[in-house]
Formats: C-alpha cells, structure tokens, sequence
C-alpha cells in the first residue's frame, strides 16, 4: 500500500464548477497535510497547508481534513481555465510524502 | 527576494559519465531537501539535510548517487556513473526548520536525460 494515494486523473470539470481532489494516507499518526499546485514543465507551488480536522478556506480552496478516515481533499471553487495542473497532495510522516498527483483539467 | 535557485537547467549527458546538480537554498532556511520526479513514480525524497548535516538519505537509490551541503547556501547532488534510469527531473527544496517541514519552497527543477 503506498504511503499515500491519489487518483492520478485526469480530472475533467466545466468552468465554473466545483472541482473536487481527493487523497488517502497510510499513516494514522501523520499531523500534517499538503495540496502543491504544479502546472506542466514548472515546479510544485504550495497552496494549502491543514493540521487540524476540518475545514480550511482560503479564497476559491477549501482543504478538509478527516483523520479518522485518513483522508484530505481540496475543493475548488468557482473552477478557472488557469487552475488547470497536477495537485499533489503531500502529507508528513517522518519526512514530506507526497502522492502521485491528481491533473485537474478546466474546461471553458 | 530570490527562490531557490538550481543548476544547470537541462543537461544531457551520455550512460557512465558524471553528472553534477547545483542548488541554492533561500536565505534563513536550514532545510534542504531533494526530490527525484518521474511519470511512473512520481516525486520521491531521496535526501535532506537540517542545518548542513544529512537527515535522512533512504531514498538514495544505490552508491552512484551523493549528495553534500558544504554550508548553509550550497548543496550537490552528483550521479556517478550515470545510467538511463536516471533520467528524470531533479527537484531542490528548502524550508524553514519547524514542526510543518511540509511547507516546501522548490527550485525549479534540473531537467537530466541519460542517453
């Protein structure tokens, strides 16, 4: 079982909607969790930081943490061309894991 | 104020020669990190130091590879000798050192291709 999994997509949503990226982790002790941004060719840009159960808004992005279920996902509101790239989710446990990466796709 | 910087951007280089990775962390961070991304694998660690002193080095594939940090704003990453399997994009990262290390700043990548 990987570290931590996601689907690796591509994820297909109209302009305008809710996109919503999953990911699941194997570790029950992990506290903290991670969504990257990485558009093709270019390097993962952080977004989304959650240590807590939850939700956690940040402008169009809501992270939701669920630890008992080991699952975080990121939504994304109000979905733009622009926000189409590879998500990654990253969780720490004893050092940065990171998934294979979700690849959204906006479509106009 | 400047990123992390890494070097060269693209190298292509031949099976059995040496290949050497620069990177430059962000100024204040103690936190290195390299990363190796691939379609099939994805990003992987392969090692970081805290303060200039490797942490962890379990994801060095094998003894080709090594990597050093001789001060707080310099760090190698050397592939010797090289082979196609290692072609793929190499990743610096740096961060502050605190409880949320996942809060990674990336170069923005070394592109190797191994012939």
């Amino acid at each position: 079982q990987k570290e931590v999994e996601q689907n690796s997509g591509p994820l297909s949503v109209p302009e305008g909607a809710i996109a919503s990226l999953n990911c699941t982790y194997s570790d029950r002790g992990s506290q903290s969790f991670f969504w990257y941004r990485q558009y093709s060719g270019k390097s993962p840009e952080l977004i989304m930081s959650i240590y807590s159960n939850g939700d956690k808004e940040d402008g169009r992005f809501t992270a939701q943490l669920n630890k008992a279920s080991q699952y975080v996902s990121l939504l994304i509101r109000d979905s733009q061309p622009s926000d189409s790239a590879t998500y990654l989710c990253a969780v720490n446990i004893e050092r940065v894991t990171f998934g294979i990466g979700t690849k959204l796709q906006v479509i106009p | 104020d400047a990123g992390v910087i890494q070097s060269p951007r693209h190298e292509v280089t031949e099976m059995g020669q040496e290949v050497t990775l620069r990177c430059k962390p962000i100024s204040g961070h103690n936190s290195l990190f390299w990363y190796r991304q691939t379609m099939m694998r994805g990003l992987e660690l392969l090692i970081y130091f805290n303060n200039n002193v490797p942490i962890d080095d379990s994801g060095m594939p094998e003894d080709r590879f090594s990597a050093k940090m001789p001060n707080a704003s310099f760090s190698t990453l050397k592939i010797q000798p090289s082979e196609p399997r290692d072609s793929a994009v190499y990743f610096c990262a740096s961060s502050r050192r605190t409880a949320n290390t996942g809060e990674l700043f990336f170069g923005e990548g070394s592109r190797l291709t191994v012939l």
